[in-house]
C-alpha cells in the first residue's frame, strides 16, 4: 500500500514563526502536492512538484514556499506564519504515468497560528 | 477557468435512500473526473473515477453519471448506509497534471 506520511499531525505556532511541514511518500511517485483544506472552501492547491528540485505554483501560493531535494520528500514552508494560515494541510502524491486523478493523501497536518 | 463547482454543501439522507451530489466544470482541458471520500481525521481517498468519453460508471453502490455536453457529472450512492457518512469531493484532472477539487459535500445518513 502507498503510504504518505506527514510528520506532524498537530502544530501550534505563533505569528511570525517559520513553519516547516514535512511529507514523505514510499512509492517512488514523481508528483507531489500540497493542499490546504478549509471548511466550505474544499481543497485548494498551494504548490506541486513533478520531479526533484522542480516546483510549480498552485492556486494559492502566496505566503508559502516548498522544497523537494529528494524524490520521496516534499516540504511546505511558511516563512512567517500568519493567523490566516491556520488550516489543515494535506500532502499527496501520484505517479506521473497516472492520469486518472488518483492522489494518495497523508492524514493531514492541522496548523494553528496564534 | 480551473473551477469545479459542487453542490449541495451538505446533505442528509435516510438510510436506504439515494444520495446525489452534483458537480459542474468549464475547462475542456480536464481529462479525468475522480470522486474522493474523506472520513473525519483522515485524508481523502479515491472512491471512483470516470473518463469524459464514458457516460456512466458503476462500482457497487456508487455510480458516476457524466454529461459531457452539459459539462456536468454527479455521484449517486444507492441504498445509502450510515457508514457512508463522510465528506465527498468531486475533482477534475487537468492535462498539466494538476487536480482541482470542488468545495465538498458533507453527507450524513440517518440510521
Amino acid at each position: 500500500d502507498v503510504k504518505v506520511t506527514q510528520s506532524s499531525r498537530y502544530l501550534v505556532k505563533r505569528t511570525g514563526e517559520k513553519v516547516f511541514l514535512e511529507c514523505v511518500q514510499d512509492m517512488d511517485h514523481e508528483n507531489m502536492f500540497w493542499y490546504r483544506q478549509d471548511p466550505g472552501l474544499g481543497l485548494r492547491l498551494i504548490y506541486f512538484s513533478y520531479d526533484v528540485k522542480m516546483k510549480e505554483k498552485g492556486d494559492i501560493p502566496e505566503g508559502y514556499s516548498v522544497s523537494r531535494e529528494k524524490k520521496e520528500r516534499f516540504s511546505l514552508i511558511l516563512e512567517s506564519a500568519s493567523t490566516n494560515q491556520t488550516s489543515m494541510y494535506l500532502c499527496a502524491s501520484k505517479p506521473t504515468a497516472s492520469n486518472t486523478g488518483e492522489l494518495f493523501f497523508g492524514e493531514g497536518s492541522r496548523l494553528t497560528v496564534l | 477557468q480551473q473551477q469545479v463547482k459542487q453542490s449541495p454543501q451538505s446533505l442528509i439522507v435516510q438510510k436506504g435512500g439515494i444520495s446525489i451530489i452534483n458537480c459542474a466544470y468549464e475547462n475542456t482541458a480536464f481529462d479525468y473526473f475522480p470522486w474522493y471520500q474523506q472520513f473525519p481525521g483522515k485524508g481523502p481517498a479515491l472512491l471512483i473515477a470516470i473518463r469524459p468519453d464514458v457516460s456512466e460508471k458503476k462500482e457497487g453502490r456508487f455510480t458516476i453519471s457524466f454529461n459531457k455536453s452539459a459539462k456536468q457529472f454527479s455521484l449517486h450512492i444507492m441504498d445509502s448506509q450510515p457508514g457512508d457518512s463522510a465528506t465527498y469531493f468531486c475533482a477534475a484532472h487537468h492535462r498539466d497534471d494538476k487536480i482541482i477539487f470542488g468545495k465538498g459535500t458533507r453527507l450524513h445518513i440517518l440510521p
